[in-house]
């Protein structure tokens, strides 16, 4: 199974949106409707911010949405606050009840 | 409040086995849709999906790690391990254990993981 692809970097200002994608294929994102995706900051375990491609779980502010479309998945981050810079990392069911992660992304709040 | 601990040495060398446990506590592991999982993070793949467990003793494992994997559980100590065998220096990193949440299609199929455990550092290095 081949890791999820995700750009390596994105970057918004206070307030503004910005969307990281997450690319798989017919085999994992595109099989199913189980994508997550985690928020990690340095030191620190992932964190669930996204399941079931765009459910929140609680206490996930509803600046963090979801969504999907063929085999690529996304997160967007709506009035991007300071703390919300971090690793992003994506996951989804794959075949035979395997998971597979995303590369990361890194957010940048500027 | 579901708490994962992992216990276990955070030094091996080049070709021995890395054996790792974690402990769950306030949360028994019997539960029908709950799996337990172990994850790493390396410098090298980055977060990657070792396998996980469930309480009947069910395994799924990646199949690029399969053959140096084994995961098993002790319900009766509610916990579960890992051993990996062969190790190299690619296998240093963070080690995590993790709840996978697994509901069936009548349930609205989910398959992730919602609950996570501390990070234990495991270096191979002769």
């Amino acid at each position: 199974q081949s890791a999820l692809t995700q750009p390596p970097s994105a970057s918004g200002s206070p307030g503004q949106s910005v969307t990281i994608s997450c690319t798989g294929s017919t085999s994992d994102i595109g099989y199913s409707n189980s994508v997550a995706w985690y928020q990690q900051h340095p030191g620190k375990a992932p964190k669930l911010m996204i399941y079931g491609v765009n459910k929140r779980p609680s206490g996930v502010p509803d600046r963090f949405s979801g969504s999907k479309s063929g085999n690529t998945a996304s997160l967007t981050v709506s009035g991007l606050q300071a703390e919300d810079e971090g690793y992003f990392y994506c996951t989804s069911y794959a075949s035979l009840n395997n998971l597979v992660f995303g590369g990361g992304t890194k957010l940048t709040v500027l | 409040q579901m708490q994962l601990q992992v216990s276990g040495p955070g030094q091996a060398k080049p070709s021995e086995t890395l054996s790792l446990t974690c402990i769950v506590s306030s949360y028994s592991i019997r539960g029908t849709y709950d799996f337990w999982g172990w994850i790493r993070q390396t410098p090298g793949k980055g977060l990657e999906w070792i396998g996980n467990i469930h309480h009947s003793g069910s395994t799924v494992l990646n199949p690029s790690l399969k053959s140096r994997v084994t995961i098993s559980v002790d319900t009766s100590k509610n916990q579960f391990s890992l051993q990996l065998d062969s190790v190299t220096a690619s296998d240093t990193g963070l080690y995590y254990c993790a709840r996978q949440t697994s509901l069936p299609p009548s349930f609205g199929f989910a398959y992730y993981i919602d609950v996570w455990g501390e990070a234990t550092t495991v270096t191979v290095s002769s």
